[in-house]
């Protein structure tokens, strides 16, 4: 039972590379969120997809495209990474209820010099 | 707007000794309230969930959290820590509001446990 699947695991990209973060569940959950953590400042909200078919904007979306392949997957892509985006990035994903728990994946840090 | 508010960025105790972490929320209708855990290099795990249906909520490790409406709050506590327990914990929100509601994450209290 794999839950949530991100890759890769590590990342150094120089400024202004291009990169994608992949992320597959298979729990067959409706909802999926990119939370990036920095210290001090906990988990902050990226980019969601409520359903399949569909993405919105968290707090932090600025530098940041997704797309919502299919139910499973849900990829983060950084067009011109900056260091202002030196953190560690989680996928995470829920059933979508109310009353539901996200569930996460073991994250990717990324480092941009 | 949601949000939710954790009091103290560390906490420290001796092995053996209550866990208190606070939480206090903010939010315009009852909300659905989650503590979560981090262990170093690991992503995020479920402790536990305030669904309403009940106010006092055991979760894994010998964890429980009290929904106070009246306090805003939902403090986790364990009577007595161990050293297994030192990690980074997170209180989240989610509105109990209908259609989709986007989880709140507050910024994180770390556990540090003596011997």
């Amino acid at each position: 039972n794999a839950g949530v699947t991100q890759t890769p695991k590590f990342q150094v990209l120089k400024t202004g590379q291009s990169m994608t973060l992949q992320c597959a569940q298979d729990m067959n959950h409706n909802s999926m969120y990119w939370y990036r953590q920095d210290p001090g400042m906990g988990l902050r909200l990226i980019y969601y997809s409520a359903s399949e078919g569909t993405t919105d904007k968290g707090e932090v979306p600025n530098g940041y495209n997704v797309s919502r392949l299919n139910k499973r997957e849900f990829s983060l892509r950084l067009e011109s990474a900056a260091p202002s985006q030196t953190s560690v990035y989680f996928c995470a994903s829920s059933e979508g209820g109310l009353n539901t728990e996200a569930f996460f994946g073991q994250g990717t840090r990324l480092t941009v010099v | 707007a949601q949000s939710v508010t954790q009091l103290g960025s560390h906490v420290s105790v001796s092995e053996g000794a209550l866990v208190l972490l606070r939480c206090n929320y903010s939010s315009s209708v009852p909300p659905y309230l989650f503590w979560y855990v981090q262990y170093p290099n690991q992503g995020l795990q479920l402790l536990l969930k305030y669904t309403s249906a009940a106010t006092l909520v055991k979760g894994i490790n010998g964890f429980e959290a009290e929904f106070k409406k009246s306090e805003t709050s939902f403090h986790l506590t364990k009577p007595s820590a161990h050293m297994s327990d030192a990690a980074e914990y997170f209180c989240a929100v989610r509105p109990g509001n209908t259609g989709f509601q986007k989880l709140v994450f507050g910024t994180g209290t770390r556990l540090l446990v003596s011997p």
